[in-house]
């Protein structure tokens, strides 16, 4: 069974306070690993999709790094804007039991505080 | 702009009634989806289908039901709406190359 556990639950910032979110995951095999930010009573924001071991990616102050078994968001410098729920889930490689679905972790509340 | 729609974006029903949430998009995705949204359990997958006519059970797919007549649209039912089905349902659609979720805003369903 596929599993994904965030942490911290929550995390309260600094204006200006680097940070990282921890993302574990367990999957038979892996096709993504997918970063997703949601806002209060809206939908999931795609962020990033990292693929393979060692890959990076960067979108203005975040950056989503991926190992076998763990993905990082790294927060640089953050703002106050960039509040919000951090979503971690990995998509599984072999097709049958909804392989295009993914399976979600609980979430990083973010708070930064100006 | 393409997008994904749902409707309505709140609804309060009672136990035993049917319900119907709406979920429409015009990126002309072939993959959809329909999550539900839990403290304490994050989103979890009830139904997909990958095309017309293509239906599939997800993780927690008990007590919903979903057809897919057209590509755009993905309809979920609760046959007999029951005060565990209380919650936040997103829909989700994908390309099938890319297959990257991009989600709706989501509908709040209360259940009384």
């Amino acid at each position: 069974e596929d599993q994904v556990t965030q942490s911290p639950e929550a995390l309260r910032l600094q204006e200006g306070e680097s940070s990282s979110l921890n993302c574990s995951y367990t999957v038979s095999g892996l096709r993504g690993l997918f970063w997703y930010r949601q806002d209060p009573g809206k939908g999931p924001e795609f962020l990033f999709t990292l693929y393979s071991a060692g890959e990076e990616k960067e979108k203005e102050r975040l950056k989503a790094t991926l190992t076998k078994k763990e993905s990082f968001l790294h927060i640089t410098a953050p703002k106050p804007e960039d509040s919000a729920t951090y979503l971690c889930a990995v998509q599984p490689m072999y097709s049958g039991g909804g392989a295009d679905g993914l399976t979600f972790g609980k979430g990083t509340h973010l708070i930064i505080q100006p | 702009d393409a997008e994904i729609t749902q409707s309505p974006r709140h609804k309060i029903t009672e136990t035993g009634r049917q319900v119907t949430l709406a979920c429409h998009q015009t990126w002309n995705h072939n993959n959809m989806f329909w999550y539900r949204q839990d403290l304490g359990h994050g989103l979890r997958l009830i139904h997909y289908s990958y095309g017309v006519h293509d239906t599939n059970k997800g993780e927690v797919s008990d007590g919903y039901s979903v057809s897919r007549s057209n590509t755009e649209d993905l309809p979920l039912t609760l046959e007999s709406a029951a005060s565990s089905q209380t919650s936040v349902y997103f829909c989700a659609s994908s390309e099938s190359g890319q297959r990257i979720p991009f989600f709706g805003p989501g509908t709040r369903l209360t259940v009384l």
